[in-house]
Parts: structure tokens; sequence; C-alpha cells
């Protein structure tokens, strides 16, 4: 079985100041992992994918996320936050076994940006 | 290209109606699925479907059920609402793959209440 945790319901950050979204995963085969964020009353949209390719992946509006095998982790940064980055992101785990394409979601990090 | 549509955006039910909701795809994507997001508890899948003509059970099942008649629709119902039902629903598709995970592709979202 697979899942995520995220640590922390909750971050606030002064708009400028980094940004550091916690995501650690448990699966039993080489996961696939993924980052999304989540603007007020919308769906859910990419902000980048692990697939193996390369452990330091680059996502959409400056965010990336290592993925350490040793730690089994996957935290999101962003150096320096805007306002517009205020929302909910979701750390979720893939595996291609049992049918379908899966996911399976963190329970989600708010993040809020004050001035 | 839409992307993922979804049919009604908002809905009030009171406990024991039934009502279905409507998921369309125009990037003929093979799988498709239902989530349920409530707060604190990320999204949750309820059921999926790698196919035309095939569903499958997911975390989150009792209660609904599902019809995959056409490639692009997912339809997903609920027999008799109970309050427990009161959620944001979210429909996602994506391609088949046999290696690599694509990411799934979000509809905006149903906000139910049942009263």
């Amino acid at each position: 079985a697979q899942s995520v945790t995220q640590l922390g319901s909750h971050v606030s950050v002064s708009e400028g100041a980094l940004v550091l979204l916690r995501c650690n995963y448990s699966s039993s085969v080489p996961p696939y992992l993924f980052w999304y964020v989540q603007y007020p009353n919308q769906g859910l949209q990419l902000l980048l994918k692990y697939t193996s390719a390369a452990t330091l992946v680059k996502g959409i509006n400056g965010f990336e996320a290592e993925f350490k095998k040793s730690e089994t982790s996957f935290h999101l940064t962003k150096p320096s936050a805007h306002m517009s980055d205020a929302a909910e992101y979701f750390c979720a785990v893939s595996s291609l076994t049992g049918g379908g394409n899966k996911l399976t979601f963190g329970t989600g990090t708010q993040l809020k940006v004050e001035l | 290209n839409a992307g993922v549509t979804q049919t009604p955006k908002f809905r009030v039910l009171k406990t024991g109606q039934s009502m279905t909701l409507l998921c369309a795809q125009d990037m003929n994507h093979e799988y498709m699925y239902w989530y349920r997001q409530d707060p604190g508890m990320g999204l949750r899948l309820i059921h999926y479907s790698v196919g035309e003509g095939t569903t499958a059970k997911g975390e989150v099942p009792d209660g609904y059920n599902v019809s995959r008649l056409k490639k692009q629709n997912f339809l997903l119902g609920l027999e008799s609402a109970a309050p427990s039902q009161t959620s944001v629903y979210f429909c996602a598709s994506n391609r088949h793959t046999l290696a690599g995970a694509y990411e799934q592709f979000f509809g905006p979202g149903t906000r139910l209440t049942v009263l």
C-alpha cells in the first residue's frame, strides 16, 4: 500500500521568503510523485512530477522539488514567495499496480503569504 | 479543448434524494476517476474506470455507483443521498500508460450539500 504524509496543514510565509512544503511517501514499488496546487473554488492543477528521470524536478511558477529516496521525501520549495502563491498544495503518489493510474493524496497544506 | 468539465457546479439535496453527476473529457483519455474532497482529508478516490464499459471501486465507494457507457463520459450516481456525502466532488482523467505515469487532469468540481 502507498501513502503520503504532508507535515503542516497550514504554512505561513512572508512575501519574498523561502517556501518549503514537506511531503513524505511510503510505497512498496518505485513511486511516481506529484505536486498539485488548488486555488480557491477551483480544481487541481499540476505543479510538477517525478517519474525517475531526474531527482530535482522543476515545475511551473518557480517551484521545484527534490526526490530523496533515502529519506522517502519529495519536499516542494520556492526561493521567493509571491502573494499569488497562496493556495492549497497537495502531494500525491501514484502506482501503476492494480490497473489504472491511481493517485493517493496527502491531506494538503494551506499556504498563506503575508506582506 | 475544454479539458475536463463537470455538471452541475452546485447542488443541494435532501436526505434520500438521488442525483447523477456528469463528467466529460475531450482529450480521448482512457482512464477516468471520481474523487471526493473533505476538509483535512485531501482527495479520496471513489470509483475509477480504465476504459469504456469498465469501472472499479476506489477507497470510498459505498453509497455511490458509476457508469462509463461512452469513453468521454463518466457518471457518478447517488441513489439515496446522506448528509455524510456532503462534499466537493472532482472528476479527473489521464492517458493510458504502460510505462511512466501521466498526470491526471482535473475538472472544476461539484459542490454538493445534503440536508
